[in-house]
């Protein structure tokens, strides 16, 4: 069966820093992984998709994803944190015939501070 | 504007009875989901439609019911069953990608909140 495993529930950057939120997902077949992200009571948007063309993905708002099988990885980074950025974020699994059945994490909350 | 539309966007209820979640798309997706999200447990699968008039549990139907009439609609009924229905709801949809392959994109609502009292 496949899963994601998203380290820390809540992260704290300052306005200005490194964002990096962890994803490690766990798969008998190529995965496609995506991070989703989620304002307050909203729903959930789309930020980025691995679907096993280049490793490195860019999404939207600077954020940018990699994967790397050898350490089962999919973390997203963001060179500078921007107040706005603060909101849940989900990384989810699925696989090719899946169905879009996908597996998400438990998210990771995201606070920016000035 | 296309998008999905859930409504109530909060709602009560009381122990024992059922209620019924709307949720409508006119994005032309034929595939449509219903999630449960509860604090710290991300968001789980309850019901999905791939088809009009079929649909598959997902890990956690017990106690919920749907059904599939039309391509735009796919309401989702909580029922007395369900023993902890307190929780944020979202349905979302999904089209194919290339060569028919679904691309793992899910499109999202803004959800029904649901309290039992």
């Amino acid at each position: 069966a496949q899963s994601v495993t998203q380290l820390g529930s809540h992260v704290s950057v300052s306005e200005g820093a490194l964002v990096l939120l962890r994803c490690n997902y766990s798969s008998s077949v190529p995965p496609y992984l995506f991070w989703y992200v989620q304002y307050p009571n909203q729903g959930l948007q789309l930020l980025l998709k691995y679907t096993s063309a280049a490793t490195l993905v860019k999404g939207i708002n600077g954020f940018e994803a990699e994967f790397k099988k050898s350490e089962t990885s999919f973390h997203l980074t963001k060179p500078s944190a921007h107040m706005s950025d603060a909101a849940e974020y989900f990384c989810a699994v699925t696989f090719t015939g899946g169905g879009n059945k996908l597996t998400f994490g438990t998210g990771t909350q995201l606070k920016v501070e000035l | 504007d296309g998008g999905i539309t859930q409504s109530p966007k909060y709602l009560f209820r009381k122990e024992g009875q059922n209620v019924t979640l709307s949720c409508e798309q006119n994005l032309n997706h034929d595939a449509m989901y219903w999630y449960r999200q509860d604090p710290g447990q991300g968001l789980r699968l309850i019901y999905y439609s791939q088809i009009v008039n079929d649909f598959q549990k997902g890990d956690i139907a017990e106690g919920y019911s749907v059904s599939r009439e039309k391509k735009e609609s796919f309401p989702l009924t909580v029922t007395s069953a369900q023993k902890n229905p307190t929780a944020f709801y979202l349905c979302a949809s999904s089209t194919k990608g290339l060569a028919g392959v679904r691309t793992g994109e899910l499109f999202f609502g803004e959800g029904s909140r649901l309290t039992v009292l």
